[in-house]
């Protein structure tokens, strides 16, 4: 099993969807998640942190279920610009502070 | 933008030929990681710098290796290139707190090995 496991995608979906991203992470130790986006040939960047309550930023929505070790981001009101590849990530468990990556999602969202 | 810089953007080399690329931290940042990311995969974790001390490694070999300046800035250097090193190598700056540790990436520097 991956440690870090993604919807494998595409996604392609018209403007104003919800679209929904879900990632499974092996290590139950793992403390931190976060999602980030990478355009297509750029570096990634941070969308969000995700916290155990579950946290929203305007369109966009990541919950954590630890239990489970399942971590969501929805979008809602998908925008043209939203089309990018999301990437689930893990910090790893202890004091190794390596990040853990999903393969990500490809979105695109159509006019 | 991260603060975070990246030299070159892009470089060619052939196989068998050394490679050393650099990483400018974001300003108070202590700590480097660098990634390797080939195309239509995720990064995968090379290693990482912690006030000029390597702290944690990934499944790379030994002609991977790097450095970290008392400035915070890093280098990473790759000996011996082979052609499955052509990717984009992304370095990512933080200041860990607690068991946190939020990494912003530079623009990163697309290497080909012909």
């Amino acid at each position: 099993r991956k440690e870090v496991e993604q919807d494998p995608g595409p996604f392609n979906v018209p403007e104003g969807a919800t679209v929904a991203f879900n990632c499974t992470y092996s290590n139950s130790a793992s403390q931190s998640f976060f999602w980030y986006r990478q355009d297509c040939r750029k570096e990634p960047k941070l969308l969000m942190s995700v916290y155990s309550s579950g946290n929203e930023d305007g369109r966009f929505t990541a919950q954590l279920n630890r239990a489970s070790q399942y971590i969501s981001l929805l979008i809602r009101d998908s925008k043209l610009s939203d089309s990018a590849t999301y990437l689930c990530v893990v910090n790893g468990a202890g004091n190794n502070r390596k990040l853990i990556w999903g393969l990500g999602t490809s979105l695109a969202v159509n006019p | 933008e991260t603060g975070v810089t990246q030299s070159p953007t892009h470089l060619i080399k052939t196989r068998g030929q050394q490679v050393t690329l650099r990483c400018s931290s974001q300003s108070g940042h202590n700590t480097v990681s660098w990634y390797q990311q080939a195309l239509g995969q995720g990064p995968q974790f090379i290693f990482q710098y912690y006030r000029e001390e390597e702290n944690g490694r990934g499944n790379f070999p030994p002609r991977f290796s790097g450095l970290q300046f008392p400035n915070y800035s890093s280098e990473l250097n790759v000996n011996a290139l082979e052609l499955d090193d052509s990717a984009l190598y992304l370095c990512a700056s933080s200041f860990p707190r607690g068991s946190t540790d939020t990494q912003y990436f530079g623009p990163g520097t697309r290497l080909t090995v012909l």
